[in-house]
């Protein structure tokens, strides 16, 4: 199975700045790879799609980049409804896997 | 508006069995491929399974090989995850979602998610 790893696991930082969360993968999966953003109690959202797609609907200071084993997310200017949890998924084999989440709290 | 509603969650014996559905309204639900996702409590997700458009194709995850399977309705716009030989590893909030293609090669991300259905198995 491809294993995928998040960094960091928690962040802290103030409305306003500008983040970057990684995600590598164990082996390549050239560019399929999704982020979403999980708020607690609800379902997770997708943000991004093949490594840096913006979703439809979805503010543009999110972007995804990265390729191959090596991916980040990147939110431009912090805003208080961007704290919460993001899960990068691998889709290039089966089984689909998940990166254990990084938490996005307020300093 | 693309709608998923999970149901058929409880509380459930270990070893004993349980279906979960999903009833999916607001797109054309016989075209597209259809997930299921776990996230047990306080924990990070876990794909399940996965079913092409037209119920030919199915893959699920290693944890849940041989226990649990995924099927679907089209007549129904629904979408099922029969689970056998339940354990307590198993209790989490389980998701179904939406594929954006027919996955009837290969999925791809999920890009409408239910609210979730819980399942506790517990004696």
């Amino acid at each position: 199975d491809i294993q995928m790893t998040q960094s960091p696991s928690t962040l802290s930082a103030s409305e306003g700045d500008r983040v970057t969360i990684t995600c590598r993968a164990s082996q390549s999966i050239s560019r399929w790879l999704a982020w979403y953003q999980q708020k607690p109690g609800k379902a997770p959202k997708v943000l991004i799609y093949k490594a840096s797609s913006l979703e439809g609907g979805v503010p543009s200071r999110f972007s995804g980049s990265g390729s191959g084993t090596e991916f980040t997310l990147t939110i431009s200017s912090l805003q208080p409804d961007d704290f919460a949890t993001y899960y990068c998924q691998q889709y290039d084999r089966y089984p689909y896997t998940f990166g254990q989440g990084t938490k996005l709290e307020i300093k | 508006q693309v709608q998923l509603v999970e149901s058929g969650g409880g509380v459930v014996q270990p070893g004993r069995s349980l279906r979960l559905s999903c009833s999916a309204s607001g797109f054309t639900f016989s075209s597209y491929g259809m997930h299921w996702v776990r996230q047990a409590p306080g924990k990070g997700l876990e794909w399940v399974a996965i079913i092409s458009n037209d119920g030919s194709n199915t893959y699920s995850g290693d944890s849940v090989k041989g226990r649990f399977t995924i099927s679907r309705d089209n007549s129904m716009n629904t979408v099922y995850l029969h689970m056998n030989s339940l354990r307590p590893e198993d209790t989490a909030v389980y998701y179904c979602a939406k594929d954006p293609t027919s996955a009837t090669r290969d999925g791809h991300y999920l890009d409408y998610w239910g609210q979730g259905t819980l399942v506790t198995v517990s004696s």
